[in-house]
């Protein structure tokens, strides 16, 4: 079974500082890509960040970086500097490359940012 | 380039009628899925279709169908509506050639 977990229902980080938001994941596959999705209040889904699973080197996006550790299955995000505009739901979610092509999605981290 | 549009953006619906929704990808994406979302069980596929043909489903009761066009426009319909039919439906393209989904704004489904 695919399964994406997130352990953190709810996060707060005051602006300008750092956060790190946590997600394991569980899937008998070997190749698959990871992201993580960006939902404000707007409601758009957006997509912060991807990694691939063959590639060893984390994923960076200017202010977004994940520390992904594979034999752990694990894909956690950092937020450096943070804003006030990183206020949303951040779920973490992965596909693999054959077979299914749909996303399985963690169920969310409620991000906060304070002033 | 334009993004993923969906239309409505509101519906509100009684149980017992069914609904249609559209769904129109990024140009030249052949690739669109469709998503509910809940608070209580949380972001669920519901089906994918690449050039016209579904390729892919989700466990979702046969209520719940879609169809895609020749331009790539897709449609999901459900029919019977019940209350737990209330969510956000989203939707998602993807190039052919990549793996990130694109997603709309959503239509927020309401029935009561």
């Amino acid at each position: 079974a695919q399964t994406v977990t997130q352990s953190q229902p709810e996060m707060s980080v005051q602006e300008a500082e750092t956060v790190t938001l946590s997600c394991t994941y569980d899937t008998s596959e070997n190749n698959y890509y990871l992201f993580w999705y960006k939902q404000p209040p707007s409601r758009q889904m957006i997509l912060v960040i991807r990694q691939e699973a063959y590639k060893q080197q984390n994923a960076t996006e200017n202010r977004f970086s994940v520390n992904f550790q594979k034999a752990a299955k694990s894909f956690s995000l950092k937020i450096s500097d943070s804003q006030l505009g990183d206020t949303a739901m951040y779920f973490c979610a992965f596909i693999v490359q054959t077979g299914a092509n749909n996303l399985f999605f963690g169920t969310g981290t409620r991000l906060t940012v304070i002033p | 380039k334009a993004g993923v549009t969906q239309t409505p953006r509101y519906l509100i619906k009684t149980r017992g009628q069914q609904v249609t929704l559209s769904c129109s990808p990024i140009s030249g994406h052949r690739s669109v899925s469709w998503y509910q979302q809940t608070p209580g069980q949380g972001l669920q596929f519901l089906f994918e279709y690449f050039s016209e043909t579904q390729r892919n489903k989700g466990n979702f009761p046969g209520r719940f169908s879609g169809r895609q066009f020749s331009n790539s426009r897709s449609e999901m319909n459900v029919s019977t509506l019940e209350l737990g039919d209330s969510a956000l439906y989203l939707c998602a393209s993807r190039p052919d050639l990549g793996n990130e989904q694109f997603f709309g704004p959503g239509t927020r489904l309401t029935v009561l």
